[in-house]
Parts: C-alpha cells; structure tokens; sequence
C-alpha cells in the first residue's frame, strides 16, 4: 500500500493563477481532508468529506474549492492564487466511523507527505 | 521543516533520558485523542492514541496519559533518541468527523 500520496509535491505559483492539488489514497477510506500548516499555526483543516459524493468546510475554507467524486481521490482548488495561500498542505484520510470504541484505529487519520506551495 | 518550528515551545533532552510532552485541550466533550510525530519536510505520523473512557495507554517506548479533570493529555518517551527528534502534536475529536490540532512542540535530542 502506498498509504495517502500527494501531486505535486512543490508549486510555485503567481498571484491569480488557479492549481488543483491531487490527494489519493488506496486504503478504501471513508473519510478525507485539506489541511493547511503555516509556521506556528499547527494544522487547520481547509474542507473535508466523510464520502465520494459529499464534501464539508472546515476551519478556513475561503479560497478553495474540493471535490470528491471516487472515493480514492480528494482534489483542492485554487481558483485565483493568493500570497496569502502560500503555505504547506496536507491531505489526510481516515477508515471511518468507530463502532462502540472497539475499533479505536478506525479513528485515526494518516497524513500524505504534504505540497509545498508559494504564490508570488 | 524549520518552518514548522518557529515559534514552537521547544523541549530539549540528553539522548536516554524521558521525555514529557504536554498539551491542554479545549473542549471537554472531546472522547478521543492522538498525538503525532513530524519529522522536518514529512507529514504528521500517528503515534499513539487514546479515549476518553482510558487514563492510559502504552505504547512501543510511548505512554499517553489523560487527565479529564484538568483536559491534560501528556506524552512520555522512554529512552529518549536522536531519531524522536521532530514536532509533536496532539489533536482531539471537535466533532463526529474532525480533528483539531494544538501548536506543536518541538522536541530536540542531543547525543
């Protein structure tokens, strides 16, 4: 298993220009996310989906966009590049939801290598 | 890497002693924790996790331990390596489906 991948692993990007970030998973996960890191900040969660078909905003939505049609990828949009966008993003993916606290591993999110991208 | 770093509170340790990472969290509804490892330019790496219905759990040279009372979640490394150097974080349930991360702290070990 190849675990969570990420494409492309660096971007650098001008001010106004539009990239997707690719996030795909071969774990048979439910449930996937975008986080951004920026220094000092620790992770907050961009959106996520809880299944192919569905997506949610998370903390700092503003800016992107996700979709998920197979369950295997979860893709992030930039439509128009911001400076401000410049940070580290990681997607994440996790089984599903746990039954009765027995399958506690189920919980557990497993992070990709992450996408470093700059906006100029 | 080091951008991740800067500004973090910083827990520096001779090789084979222990260490305690701390972490408060927020939200007293939270029923599930976990804490993880970020190496310089990698992704967060589970460590080990925790519900709210345990006060402990061991791990491979890893303990966590949880005080409800006073929402205190701590990390403990035995035998404190050179390769345990990274950034650790904790993170606990704020809903059905998410997690939410605390700032991290960097731990720096020294042979």
């Amino acid at each position: 298993n190849a675990g969570v991948t990420q494409t492309p692993k660096f971007r650098v990007l001008k001010t106004g220009q539009s990239m997707t970030l690719l996030c795909a998973q071969d774990m048979n996960h439910e449930y996937m996310y975008w986080y951004r890191q920026d220094p000092g900040m620790g992770l907050r969660l961009i959106h996520y989906s809880v299944g192919e078909g569905t997506t949610a905003k998370g903390e700092v939505p503003d800016g992107y966009n996700v979709s998920r049609l197979k369950k295997q990828n979860f893709l992030l949009g930039l439509e128009s590049a911001a400076p401000s966008q410049t940070s580290v993003y990681f997607c994440a993916s996790r089984a599903g939801a746990s039954g009765g606290g027995t399958a506690i591993d189920t919980d557990t999110q497993y992070f990709g290598p992450g996408t470093r991208l700059t906006v100029l | 890497g080091e951008s991740v770093g800067l500004h973090l509170p910083t827990l520096s340790v001779q090789e084979g002693d222990n260490s305690i990472i701390n972490c408060a969290y927020s939200n007293s509804a939270s029923d599930y924790f976990i804490w993880y490892k970020q190496e310089s330019g990698k992704g967060p790496q589970f460590i080990i996790d925790i519900r709210s219905n345990m006060d402990k759990r061991q791990g491979q040279r890893v303990t966590v331990l949880l005080n409800k009372t006073v929402k205190h979640l701590s990390l403990q490394i035995a035998a404190t390596q050179p390769g345990d150097s990274a950034v650790y974080f904790c993170a606990e349930n704020s809903g059905y489906s998410t997690l939410t991360f605390g700032k991290g702290t960097m731990l720096l070990v020294s042979p």
